[in-house]
């Protein structure tokens, strides 16, 4: 059981836009604490999509964006693409030197 | 460029011990707190531990509480995990993590197996 909540799958046709929820509690995400998003593809590591809630890295496309409010988080991808297809994580943390991540959404593109 | 290289990993007996390490470069080493994470075969990300960066503190999830130690060698830029006991669910691929500041980082792990 993953400290965050994350919906385990979403889909969506290419062209839509699909969300992705991180909900947590007051003892994480709604202490203040920054969220992170990753993409991870198949036998791969785990890449940066935003960090510190809402910024995209150099070279993420501005198809993705995060957002956070009290508890919870989304990362938002606008422009769906097959390349798209991956599984996402949030994380933040729960305290000094306490890290706490989603289970992971599988996300298919139609 | 920050850049984590992990090394170390291998195939186990359970109860068996094991030690990785990771080597880090493109930042102030000892000015970041540092993580490992796992992710078992098919699964999610898991935590496993962290440390400040002048090593005083560490913290651990309760699955490796009192078995896994982590420590590192600032002079070195290096991160250690150090697992004892292991057990068959501690299978899975390493990765060390900069998960403090703005700059977060992974490396592309090393494979634990855990097998007789």
């Amino acid at each position: 059981q993953s400290v965050l909540a994350q919906p385990p799958s979403v889909s969506g046709a290419p062209g839509q836009r699909v969300t992705i929820s991180c909900a947590g509690s007051s003892s994480n995400i709604g202490t203040g604490y920054d969220v992170h998003w990753y993409q991870q593809l198949p036998r791969t590591a785990p890449k940066l999509l935003i960090y510190a809630n809402t910024i995209r890295p150099s070279g993420v496309p501005d198809r993705f964006s995060g957002s956070k409010s009290g508890t919870s988080a989304s990362l938002a991808i606008t422009g769906l693409q097959a390349e798209d297809e991956a599984d996402y994580y949030c994380q933040s943390y729960d305290g000094s030197l306490s890290v706490v991540f989603g289970g992971g959404t599988k996300l298919t593109v139609l | 460029e920050v850049q984590l290289l992990e090394s170390g990993g291998g195939l186990v007996q359970p109860g068996g011990s094991l030690r990785l390490s990771c080597a880090a470069s493109g930042f102030i080493f000892s000015t970041y707190d540092m993580t490992w994470v796992r992710q078992a075969p098919g699964k999610g990300l898991e935590w496993v531990s962290s440390i400040s960066g002048s090593a005083g503190s560490t913290n651990y999830a309760d699955s490796v509480k009192g078995r896994f130690t982590m420590s590192r060698d600032n002079s070195k830029n290096t991160l250690y995990l150090q697992m004892n006991s292991l057990r068959a669910e501690d299978a899975a691929l390493y990765y060390c993590a900069k998960l403090d500041g703005s700059a977060l980082a992974w490396g592309q792990g090393t494979l634990v197996t855990v097998s007789s």
